[in-house]
């Protein structure tokens, strides 16, 4: 079992609302990611992190930002929430860099109303 | 919400065939492709990954093919069960450096489903 977490589950807001995605893992992994997932459909990298102070954006245009002040601690931002923020949004850990596999969250399903 | 992206293709097979999950993918420069399964409701699990200089691969019932002069990338599932239904999505990773470095994106998956 990974020890990755995401808070909260399941969000309901309105639009306009500030939100923030937490992800945190206590595996110590340097590298960690931001995914967002329709169900049914393809994992799009939005945000990642290489390690503290380190965030680069992915290939999916997002209107999110993230932080990384910590080793374990990786949160997403939205700023204002519109109804097309609607999805699942998943976060990973990776351990270093001859190491491939990364560990999910069980996501975060944001609608946003 | 706007759905991103594509809709899955499927895969349908009887218990105990071989099944064959193909994927093409984009970049030439990266050093890992790796396998990816998830089932209903979970984040996506590691199967099994192969370097870019290799062109073969096995793990227990899976085996993975990489061709890197269509770039092309297959998983191999022998004896398929019905535990194996989900959805299987491959994966590059760039290990080596540069703008780029620690980037791991997910290619199209497949749905795969398992008949008794």
């Amino acid at each position: 079992e990974a020890d990755i977490y995401q808070t909260p589950r399941y969000l309901v807001i309105g639009t306009g609302k500030k939100i923030t995605l937490e992800c945190s893992q206590t595996m110590g992994h340097d590298k960690m990611y931001w995914y967002q997932q329709d169900p049914g459909m393809e994992l799009h990298l939005i945000h990642y992190s290489y390690g503290v102070n380190s965030t680069e954006k992915g290939d999916l245009s997002s209107e999110s930002t993230v932080s990384r002040i910590r080793t374990e601690h990786f949160p997403l931002t939205l700023e204002s929430a519109r109804p097309s923020h609607t999805s699942q949004y998943l976060c990973a850990s990776r351990k270093d860099r001859g190491d491939t596999e990364a560990f999910f969250g069980q996501g975060t399903r944001l609608t946003v109303v | 919400g706007e759905s991103v992206g594509l809709h899955l293709p499927t895969l349908s097979v009887q218990e105990g065939d071989n099944s064959i999950i193909n994927c093409a993918y984009s970049n030439s420069a990266s050093d890992y492709f790796i396998w990816y399964k998830q089932e209903s409701g979970k984040g996506p699990q590691f199967i099994i990954d192969i370097r870019s200089n290799m062109d073969k691969r096995q793990g227990q019932r899976v085996t993975v093919l990489l061709n890197k002069t269509v770039k092309h990338l297959s998983l191999q599932i022998a004896a398929t069960q019905p535990g194996d239904s989900a959805v299987y999505f491959c994966a590059e990773l760039n290990n080596a450096g540069g703008t780029s470095y620690g980037k791991l994106t997910f290619g199209q998956g497949t749905i795969l489903t398992v008949h008794p």
